[in-house]
């Protein structure tokens, strides 16, 4: 099994609808992280978490929401989907103990008609 | 706000020749790091450096972080087809350590 998992790999969705989109790590990492990935502009991050009590809004968060309900699962919800959300999503991890990188998962491709 | 520019954004050579992408940032960051992505995958860790002035090698990659912790490059000596993929540096920022991304560097070796 991947050390971090994200569900679904692929989401065609409509304008308008709540979406949600789930990440699972096994690492054991505190820390996790949403970002979405758009050509020619990199990885920009838009929710971010270091326990399970703490939620912090990255460069891109309007239009998101978060819930990380374990220390191990942390979800990202569109509540009303439009077109310019249309992206790659990834969910990544690292160790708050240890200067290491992250660790992502294989991302949702995710579409808005 | 910290900010990372990659250049060049895209890069196509032949197998054997030499490359270089840089990353370069007018902030200082503590750390930084060079991921790899392949179509349909997340990121991979590649290098992490951290002291101004280091240099790292893996196999025919060779990492530099800058004296002034603002800059990196990342050389590749005999490119291969295997090299092909979206490179990116990441700085970890001041304020806890979150990471900032390059735009990314899109690599094509052609056999």
């Amino acid at each position: 099994d991947a050390d971090v998992t994200q569900t679904p790999r692929n989401r065609i969705t409509k304008t308008g609808k709540r979406i949600m989109l789930e990440c699972s790590q096994t690492k054991g990492h505190d820390r996790m992280y949403w970002y979405r990935q758009d050509p020619g502009l990199g990885l920009r991050l838009i929710y971010y978490s270091f326990d399970v009590k703490d939620i912090n809004k990255g460069e891109i968060s309007d239009g998101y929401s978060v819930s990380r309900q374990a220390q191990a699962k942390f979800s990202l919800s569109l509540e009303s989907a439009i077109p310019n959300q249309t992206a790659l999503y990834f969910c990544a991890t690292s160790d708050s103990a240890r200067a290491g990188g992250y660790t992502f998962g294989s991302g949702t491709r995710l579409t808005v008609v | 706000t910290q900010l990372l520019e990659q250049s060049p954004q895209f890069l196509s050579i032949q197998e054997g020749e030499n490359l270089t992408v840089y990353c370069n940032s007018s902030s200082v960051f503590s750390s930084l790091q060079w991921y790899r992505q392949e179509p349909g995958e997340g990121p991979v860790l590649l290098v992490t450096v951290v002291t101004g002035g280091e240099v790292k090698k893996l196999k025919r990659l060779t990492f530099q972080f800058g004296d002034a912790r603002k800059d990196s490059s990342l050389h590749i000596t005999a490119a291969q087809p295997g090299d092909t993929g979206l490179y990116l540096c990441a700085g970890a920022d001041n304020q806890g350590g979150k990471l900032i991304f390059g735009q990314g560097t899109e690599l094509s070796v052609k056999p």
